[in-house]
């Protein structure tokens, strides 16, 4: 099946610095990708969706500027926390779809952000 | 808007013993459907998806699930679980985003735990 590789899968980072997140498709060309928060015991929560070479769609309640997505080419999508503070501390996950229209999603293994 | 209701955050079940694990969604249109498995501290991975056709569809290590479009559920079942199906199980509905991709709503979750 296709493959998409996050990383890093934990960093721990100082409050007021900024954290990258990579997310990457390896085998095949992502035209459209998705970020997603999970907190403790909590169902994944939709941030963004993302795609290649426009501006990101972000769902209500998510600053734009505090989380950058750049998704600059078919198989690479960034996720930046810019300034993170604690309560930016969670479970961050992408996925991928195949092209247009795919109805399936691939996801990567997360990253768990904490902030101290 | 769909959206998806898992009504058991966790089911306690013995080795060997059938499980159910419940999910009925709600969604004006035709929709596709998912059930994804989440071992701690990594993504997400398809367990099966009903997107056409039969509506019993089968995972290739004993899961399976029915779509009843009358009751609009999807409920995840297996006859003898093992200690190794230990984790948390999303159900997710897929709908056309009209950007081009489909968007997943997913369920809040629920933690499967088997019992030596």
């Amino acid at each position: 099946g296709a493959v998409v590789s996050q990383h890093p899968s934990r960093v721990i980072c100082k409050s007021g610095t900024s954290v990258k997140i990579e997310c990457r498709s390896l085998d095949f060309q992502a035209t459209t990708m998705f970020w997603y928060r999970q907190f403790p015991k909590k169902s994944l929560m939709l941030m963004a969706t993302s795609n290649e070479g426009s501006k990101a769609t972000y769902e209500q309640g998510v600053e734009k500027d505090k989380f950058l997505i750049n998704h600059a080419s078919l198989t690479l999508s960034t996720l930046t926390v810019t300034s993170a503070h604690p309560e930016d501390s969670s479970f961050y996950i992408c996925s991928a779809t195949p092209g247009v229209l795919n109805t399936e999603a691939f996801f990567g293994q997360g990253t768990r952000l904490t902030v101290v | 808007a769909q959206s998806v209701t898992q009504l058991d955050s966790q089911v306690p079940v013995f080795e060997e013993a059938p499980v159910e694990l419940r999910c009925n969604y709600s969604s004006s249109v035709s929709v596709y459907l998912f059930w994804y498995v989440q071992y701690p501290n990594q993504g997400l991975q398809l367990l099966l998806k009903y997107l056409s056709g039969s509506t019993l569809v089968e995972s290739i290590n004993g899961f399976e699930a029915e779509f009843n479009k009358s009751q609009t559920s999807f409920h995840l079942r297996k006859p003898s679980v093992h200690i190794s199906d230990t984790a948390e199980y999303f159900c997710a509905v897929s709908l056309y985003s009209g950007a081009g991709s489909y968007q997943l709503t997913f369920g809040k979750g629920t933690k499967l735990s088997v019992i030596p």
